[in-house]
């Protein structure tokens, strides 16, 4: 079976520093890997997603990640965090042909001003 | 293109009721999804319809069920509510091109409360 962990529950970062934001996922096949945003009292957004060719995959607002196989890791990055980007981020893991998401716990990502 | 729509947004219940949320997905997607969200399970998936079948079921009991109508809008809806059924439901819908996993866009979610 998959799954999805995402280190850390809560990350903080200072206003125009780095955001790194971990996904390690576990699959005997193949996947398909996915970052969500969710704002408050909203659903989801797609950031960007990861399905085959090249790993390293730009989403919107300037959020990026790289699928790294032999390390089973599909960390998301920013290079400057914006107070917009303050909100809780999914990664998320499926497979060709099954539409079930199967979701991490979830990042809180607080930026300090 | 609008998005997917969930109605309603907040619905209160009581325990024992039932209830009873809609789903309206992106105009020319198939496939609907239904996922379940509590600060204490997180994200879980409950079930997806394609063409009016239930193609993927998750561990849920029975008292949570859905359907697909003919112009792929759906429904689910929870029997005999329990305090625990409080969360926030989400549907999401996605193309189903059938060459690959598709994007799944997600609705706003229904607040569902139990008391």
């Amino acid at each position: 079976a998959q799954s999805v962990t995402q280190l850390g529950s809560h990350v903080s970062v200072s206003e125009g520093a780095l955001v790194l934001l971990r996904c390690n996922y576990s699959s005997s096949v193949p996947p398909y890997l996915f970052w969500y945003v969710q704002y408050p009292n909203q659903g989801l957004q797609l950031l960007l997603k990861y399905t085959t060719g090249a790993t390293l995959v730009k989403g919107i607002n300037g959020f990026e990640a790289e699928f790294k196989k032999s390390e089973t890791s599909f960390h998301l990055t920013k290079p400057s965090a914006h107070m917009s980007d303050a909100a809780e981020y999914f990664c998320a893991v499926s497979f060709f042909g099954n539409e079930k998401l199967t979701f991490g716990t979830g990042t809180r990502l607080t930026i300090i001003p | 293109k609008a998005g997917v729509t969930q109605t309603p947004r907040y619905l209160i219940k009581t325990r024992g009721q039932q209830v009873t949320l809609s789903c309206s997905p992106i105009s020319g997607h198939r496939s609907v999804s239904w996922y379940q969200q509590t600060p204490g399970q997180g994200l879980q998936f409950l079930f997806e319809y394609f063409s009016e079948t239930q193609r993927n079921k998750g561990n849920f009991p029975g008292r949570f069920s859905g359907r697909q109508f003919s112009n792929s809008r759906s429904e689910m809806n929870v029997s005999t509510l329990e305090l625990g059924d409080s969360a926030l439901y989400l549907c999401a819908s996605s193309l189903y091109s059938g060459e690959e996993t598709d994007t799944q866009y997600f609705g706003p979610g229904t607040r569902l409360t139990v008391l």
